[in-house]
């Protein structure tokens, strides 16, 4: 049983076009997260939804846009996607709390032409 | 705000001799840190965590890692290298307020035979 899945697992796209990456976590966590990791393996959080509320939102352009159906999902919609976007997204979950384990998916690599 | 520094991007060592990754905090208050590895093309697996238990904190695969307050520090260690643990090493740190985790840059590990 896979925890926590992403769809697309490869995702080749030209500059301009709008995309969206799947989320789904089987694990009963209440937190998600997106985080994204850059040529050189960087990982950095570009949101957290709790219960389908965002508490995290780093400084991402407005181009990114999370949506939560529900806790066990949470997607990542991209507009007018740029060659800077290349990169691997990595989706997470977690039980709320600071000390809690956050599990991730295998990663979606996007590649903007 | 919390930070993590990993000393060393590329460690290579020979199978059998013993893994050390450094890891380096900055934290205001007492942080909750975390070692992922990310084996190719995969997703982060949690390796180990500390949560203010015990300072040296067992993890999956012979790994473990100490807690030190006065050092700053909570470096990653296993006796014995394994072909199989050649893999990205990411150290990361919570704290409270915040799910939020912020990671290192990464530690390639290579095990020679």
């Amino acid at each position: 049983d896979t925890a926590v899945s992403q769809t697309p697992k490869y995702l080749v796209t030209q500059m301009g076009n709008d995309k969206s990456i799947k989320c789904e976590q089987n694990l009963g966590h209440d937190t998600m997260y997106w985080y994204k990791q850059d040529s050189k393996k960087f990982l950095k959080i570009m949101f957290s939804y709790n219960n389908k509320e965002l508490i995290i939102n780093e400084t991402v352009p407005n181009r990114f846009s999370p949506k939560s159906p529900d806790k066990a999902h949470l997607n990542l919609h991209i507009n007018s996607l740029e060659l800077g976007d290349s990169a691997v997204y990595f989706c997470a979950s977690s039980h709320r709390g600071v000390q809690e384990t956050q599990y991730f998916g295998p990663g979606t690599r996007l590649l903007v032409l | 705000a919390q930070s993590v520094t990993q000393l060393g991007s590329h460690v290579s060592v020979s199978e059998g001799a013993l893994v050390l990754l450094r890891c380096n905090y900055s934290s205001s208050v007492p942080p909750y840190l975390f070692w992922y590895v990310q084996y190719p093309n995969q997703g982060l697996q949690l390796l180990l965590k500390y949560t203010s238990a015990a300072t040296l904190v067992k993890g999956i695969n012979g790994f473990e890692a100490e807690f030190k307050k006065s050092e700053t520090s909570f470096h990653l260690t296993k006796p014995s290298a394994h072909m199989s643990d050649a893999a990205e090493y990411f150290c990361a740190v919570s704290q409270g307020g915040s799910e939020k985790l912020v990671f290192g840059k990464g530690t390639k590990l290579t095990v020679n035979p």
